[in-house]
């Protein structure tokens, strides 16, 4: 079976710290790979998505970047953190392109002081 | 563009009554896909069901179903029996090829049920 691995469950980091959060997908190749980030109280916004490794895309310019070194691994980076970057960082994979449904990890609960 | 709006914010109940969540939604796809998602406190998503837009049969799962109505752009969500365990964040999605089948997320609902 699939299982989604992402770490730390929290942290707490300065501003202006970088950032390095992991998330790693067991049991199936080729994923499609998400990070979704949840403020305080709002929905789901999508930060970045990939279909293959070193294919990464964008949705939204900020403050973050998004690596897949591997196949199965998917980095959220920060070279500097900003108040604004605090939220609940979610991982998550999809089984291929198309109209199938992502599989989430446990989360990140970044707090930036 | 693809748009889910969930216009109840937060719905209270007490244990054992019924609770229906709404769900409307935009899309300029003729093909699209609709999702719901389950957020308790610990946080992780979990998936609760997938409904193609191509079938608009209602489905039931336990205390969990779904009404899906094309005419009215809505896939609401009625849990029956409401219990404590119940008591999450429910968000709906939708996806389909215009964006490149990435999910789109309402703003979600909350949920109490109260003993």
């Amino acid at each position: 079976s699939q299982t989604i691995h992402q770490w730390p469950a929290t942290l707490v980091q300065p501003v202006g710290s970088p950032l390095s959060l992991e998330c790693t997908v067991e049991g199936t190749s080729n994923p499609n790979l998400y990070w979704y980030r949840q403020a305080a109280g709002r929905g789901l916004q999508l930060l970045f998505y990939s279909v293959g490794i070193g294919q990464i895309s964008s949705e939204v310019p900020q403050n973050l970047s998004a690596s897949r070194p591997q196949d199965r691994q998917f980095i959220l980076s920060s070279k500097k953190l900003l108040l604004s970057d605090s939220g609940f960082y979610l991982c998550a994979w999809s089984v291929s392109r198309g109209p199938t449904e992502a599989f989430f990890g446990q989360g990140t609960r970044l707090t930036v002081v | 563009a693809q748009k889910v709006t969930q216009a109840q914010t937060e719905i209270s109940v007490v244990e054992k009554e019924d609770v229906t969540l709404d769900c409307v939604y935009e899309t300029r796809d003729t093909t699209y896909y609709l999702f719901w998602y389950k957020q308790p406190p610990s946080g992780e998503l979990v998936f609760l069901i997938r409904r193609n837009s191509f079938d608009e049969q209602n489905e039931i799962s336990g205390r969990y179903s779904w009404n899906f109505q094309k005419s009215t752009s809505s896939f609401n969500f009625t849990i029956t029996a409401s219990q404590v365990v119940d008591s999450a964040v429910y968000f709906c999605a939708l996806s389909g090829v215009f964006n490149d089948y990435k999910l789109s997320f309402g703003a979600g609902t909350t949920v109490t049920v109260r003993a």
